[in-house]
């Protein structure tokens, strides 16, 4: 399977929360990313959690990582229509790359 | 802020055509990169540079080399285009030891 996993496509609606969910496979990664990329634009980095972390939160941004099972999601609060964007999971590697998900696509309705 | 730079936002091309896409970052970044972007595979490393002069092999290397003359500028060069190339490709940046990356805003290009 793919390294970084991640659903394509997530809606929901204004004002509610959204989830975006990441498995990985490497545990060796020392940290692990969210980055935003807006229609038409390059990535935005968001947010990031070491990986000895738990939960990491950013005002409405809350990350949460399951060291066990591999898991990292992105949750955004009271989410809004400038939250539309593809959201991208990626690891880092000892050797300074970044390993990307396939991104997930987020449309927030109104 | 980090600024990277890419040269064009969209550019079309001709099956065959030499192709040269640029990328300057203005941190004194050690680390460059490019990618290409495609719909459901996200991001796919081509090639990277940790320094001057300097190029290794991402994931999907074929059909494209590098240039890394001066520190602040990683230019990409598809020698003949083909049609499989069109996609969005984006240069990124990073700090010596780093791993946080810095994108510019992408070159869409087509090949036709």
């Amino acid at each position: 399977g793919e390294d970084v996993e991640q659903s394509l496509f997530l809606s929901v609606r204004e004002g509610d929360s959204s989830v975006i969910n990441c498995t990985y496979t490497d545990s060796s990664s020392t940290y692990l990313y969210w980055y935003k990329q807006e229609p038409g634009a390059g990535l935005q980095l968001l947010t990031y959690i070491f990986s000895n972390m738990d939960m990491k939160q950013d005002q409405r941004l809350t990350v949460l990582l399951n060291k066990k099972d591999k898991h990292l999601s992105l949750r955004i609060a009271d989410t809004q229509t400038g939250d539309s964007a593809i959201y991208f999971c990626a690891r880092g590697s000892s050797a300074r790359q970044l390993t990307f998900g396939s991104g997930t696509q987020l449309t927030v309705l109104p | 802020d980090v600024k990277v730079t890419q040269s064009s936002r969209y550019l079309v091309k001709r099956t065959g055509e030499k192709v040269f896409l640029e990328c300057v970052q203005d941190m004194d970044h050690e680390n460059m990169f490019w990618y290409r972007q495609d719909p459901g595979l996200g991001l796919r490393l081509i090639y990277f540079s940790y320094d001057v002069k300097m190029k290794e092999k991402g994931d999907i290397p074929e059909g494209y080399s590098v240039s890394r003359e001066k520190k602040e500028r990683f230019s990409l060069i598809l020698e003949s285009a083909s049609t499989n190339q069109t996609s969005m490709y984006l240069c990124a940046s990073s700090l010596q030891g780093e791993n946080i990356q810095y994108f510019g805003a992408g070159t869409r290009l087509s090949v036709l």
